[in-house]
């Protein structure tokens, strides 16, 4: 099984709609991430949890909210889609103690388009 | 801003062919270096990490660390049109209040024709 699972894998939306997207891990690890890649742009950062009481933006938060439900467990909320958040979304998670060479294990991603 | 630049490519190379791929980082006090390779439609994958100065070796790939000049390299010997993909090159911010992030660059295209 994967260590990092990432639901849907694919979804099709409409402008307006609100949608979730769902990570879960079973590493062990107390950090998450959710990130968007778009062609020529790279991975950008959306939101990041240290721990399930710690929460942060990242450079890109707008039109995005998040929910750390547990150790193991962060959505990613659409409130109101638009077509320009269509793009690749990853989730990716990291051991706590950031020492040298911790670094991020990546889901599978979901592939999001906006109508 | 903590700032990640690679060679824009895309960059083709014949099989057997040795493949470099170069990044730049602008965070003096990053400790913590990553190459991932990401193939199309894919999640980023870890296929190398370095921390000190100098050569690293794994396999087909080399990953090069110069800390003064603020550089960091990957070179992929005799190249296989299996290693054509992008290579994401990820820094990792070691202090401050960003602790732990990692900053990518935007990533090299690598095309290896047979």
């Amino acid at each position: 099984d994967a260590d990092v699972t990432q639901t849907p894998r694919n979804r099709i939306t409409k402008t307006g709609k609100r949608i979730m997207l769902e990570c879960s891990q079973t590493k062990g690890h107390d950090r998450m991430y959710w990130y968007r890649q778009d062609p020529g742009l790279g991975l950008r950062l959306i939101y990041y949890s240290f721990d399930v009481k710690d929460i942060n933006k990242g450079e890109i938060s707008d039109g995005y909210s998040v929910s750390r439900q547990a150790q193991a467990k962060f959505s990613l909320s659409l409130e109101s889609a638009i077509p320009n958040q269509t793009a690749l979304y990853f989730c990716a998670t990291s051991r706590s103690s950031g020492a040298i060479g911790d670094t991020q294990y990546f889901g599978p991603g979901t592939r999001l388009t906006v109508l | 801003q903590k700032e990640v630049e690679q060679n824009s490519g895309p960059l083709s190379v014949p099989e057997g062919a040795i493949a470099s791929l170069n990044c730049t980082y602008s965070d003096r006090g990053s400790q913590s270096f990553f190459w991932y390779r990401q193939y199309s439609g894919k999640s980023p994958e870890l296929i190398m990490s370095i921390y000190s100065n100098g050569d690293k070796e794994d396999g087909r790939f080399t990953a090069q660390l110069n800390k003064a000049s603020q550089y960091v390299s990957l070179l992929i010997r005799d190249s296989q049109p299996s290693d054509s993909a992008t290579y994401l090159c990820a820094v990792k911010a070691d202090r401050g209040s960003t602790l732990g992030r990692l900053y990518f660059g935007r990533g090299t295209q690598l095309t290896v024709w047979p």
